[in-house]
């Protein structure tokens, strides 16, 4: 993998069910991996930032694990609410020089009442 | 008030103009960065500055130019605008590279449509 890749693109899910989604990054440079929250015609909002294999994080409802060594790190809301519908954004900081964030082009949640 | 605004929220300007974004930030942070939205892609980083001397060109810099004024600002300008510069455009800060581990700061955006 040489991007950050994030799956479903889009999910759309009644109120109440739980849910969750994928993001995938190269692991050859890794530093750190973001979660970010973002609301239409809103900033983006960090939920996670985690570093090391095996963590797992939680926020309310919503909880993040980490695979650091086959690149992965899952997202779950548990009995999604309509005020989770918004787009979440994964982003791999690199263990360079430039520390830069890379972003996946994120997964848009619809939570229908 | 803000950590992190930009100015202004929208513009509509014409091809072949001038344009410039501003971000000013009340987090006493090092770091801020340009980044572009386009439907269907990630958030692509234009330019970043780690400080008031500091640079640094992103994946995505041609066409595009920085100012670092003072810590606190970070302003992109569009030398001479094209229509697939049409974008929303997110303004972020972080703090030093250990402390980013908290997460960067967004700035409400700027919707750019270049006509």
């Amino acid at each position: 993998i040489l991007n950050v890749e994030q799956s479903p693109q889009s999910l759309h899910v009644q109120e109440g069910d739980s849910t969750n989604f994928t993001c995938s990054f190269p692991s050859s440079n890794f530093y750190a991996l973001h979660w970010y929250r973002w609301e239409t015609a809103k900033s983006p909002e960090a939920l996670f930032v985690m570093t090391l294999n095996g963590d797992e994080k939680k926020k309310g409802r919503i909880s993040a694990t980490l695979n650091t060594k086959e690149g992965y790190s899952y997202l779950y809301i548990k009995g999604s609410q309509p005020e989770d519908s918004a787009t979440y954004l994964c982003a791999e900081h690199w263990m360079d020089s430039s520390y830069k964030l890379i972003f996946g082009s994120g997964t848009r949640l619809l939570v229908r009442p | 008030d803000a950590d992190v605004t930009q100015t202004p929220r929208n513009r509509i300007t014409k091809t072949g103009k001038r344009i410039m974004l501003e971000c000013s930030q009340t987090k006493g942070h090092d770091r801020m960065y340009w980044y572009r939205q386009d439907p269907g892609l990630g958030l692509r980083l234009i330019y970043y500055s780690f400080d008031v001397k500091d640079i640094n060109k992103g994946e995505i810099s041609d066409g595009y130019s920085v100012s670092r004024q003072a810590q606190a600002k970070f302003s992109l300008s569009l030398e001479s605008a094209i229509p697939n510069q049409t974008a929303l455009y997110f303004c972020a800060t972080s703090d030093s590279a250990d402390r980013a581990l908290y997460g960067y700061t967004f700035g409400s955006g700027t919707r750019l449509t270049v006509v």
